[in-house]
C-alpha cells in the first residue's frame, strides 16, 4: 500500500523569504501523480501544483515549484517570495494510475506554514 | 460555476441519531470520494465511487454508508453516529485517472 509522509508538522518563514516543505512517499508503482494542496483557515482545499511521475521536469506554478526526486521518492514544495496569504496547512497527496486504486488520493499528515510579517 | 457542494457546513448531533451529509457536483465527473480530516492524520478516504452504482471502501469505512444513484450526487450516511466520528468531512470529485480532485467546502460534524 502507498503511504505519504510529511515530517514537518509546522514551519515558519519570514515574508518575502523562501521556504521548502518536505514530502516523501512509498510506492511500488512506476506511474502516478503527486499533488500539493493548500488549506487556509477557510478550510477550502485548493490545488497548488501537480506532478506527473513520468515527467522528469519539475512542475512550476508562479511562486510555487517542486523538487521531484523519483528514485528517492521525494516531492518537496518550494514557496518563493512568501506572502502573508500563503499561511495555511499544506498537504502532499499521491494518486495511483491503476484502475483499482485511482479513485483514491493518499494524503500526508499536513504541514502548517506560518508567515511572519 | 463549476463546484462541489456539501451540506450542511456545520452539524452537531447526538449519538445514535441517523444523519446524511449531501454532496453534489456539477462538472459531470465520474469519480467521487468522501474523506475525513483529523489532526495529525491528514485526510483519509472513507468511500469512493468510480461511477453510478459503483462504490468501494476506502481506508476508514466503518460506521459509514454511501450511495451513487445519480452521477452528480454522492451522499454520506451515518446510520448510528458515535463520538469518534466527530471530524471534518470533505467530499471530492474528479474527471478521471490522474486528475486532481475538486473539493467541497467541508462539513464540521460534532457527535455528542
Amino acid at each position: 500500500a502507498q503511504t505519504v509522509t510529511q515530517s514537518q508538522p509546522e514551519m515558519s518563514v519570514q515574508e518575502a523569504e523562501t521556504v521548502t516543505l518536505s514530502c516523501t512517499y512509498d510506492t511500488s508503482e512506476s506511474d502516478y501523480y503527486l499533488f500539493w494542496y493548500k488549506q487556509p483557515p477557510s478550510r477550502q482545499m485548493i490545488l497548488v501544483i501537480r506532478q506527473e511521475a513520468y515527467k522528469q521536469q519539475n512542475a512550476t506554478e508562479n511562486r510555487f515549484s517542486v523538487n521531484f526526486q523519483k528514485a528517492a521518492k521525494s516531492f518537496s514544495l518550494k514557496i518563493s517570495d512568501s506572502q502573508l496569504g500563503d499561511a495555511a496547512m499544506y498537504f502532499c497527496a499521491y494518486r495511483s494510475l491503476f484502475s483499482s486504486n485511482t479513485g483514491k488520493l493518499i494524503f500526508g499528515q499536513g504541514t502548517t506554514l506560518q508567515v511572519k510579517p | 460555476e463549476a463546484q462541489v457542494t456539501q451540506n450542511p457546513r456545520y452539524l452537531i448531533t447526538v449519538t445514535g441519531k441517523k444523519l446524511t451529509v449531501t454532496c453534489s457536483q456539477n462538472m459531470n465527473h465520474e469519480y467521487m470520494s468522501w474523506y475525513r480530516q483529523d489532526p495529525g492524520l491528514g485526510l483519509r478516504q472513507i468511500y469512493y465511487s468510480m461511477n453510478v452504482e459503483v462504490t468501494d471502501k476506502g481506508d476508514v469505512p466503518e460506521g459509514y454508508k454511501v450511495s451513487r444513484k445519480e452521477k452528480r450526487n454522492f451522499p454520506l450516511i451515518l446510520e448510528s453516529p458515535s463520538p469518534n466520528q466527530t471530524s471534518l468531512y470533505f467530499c471530492a470529485s474528479s474527471p478521471g485517472t490522474g486528475s486532481e480532485a475538486f473539493f467541497g467546502q467541508g462539513t464540521r460534524l460534532t457527535v455528542v
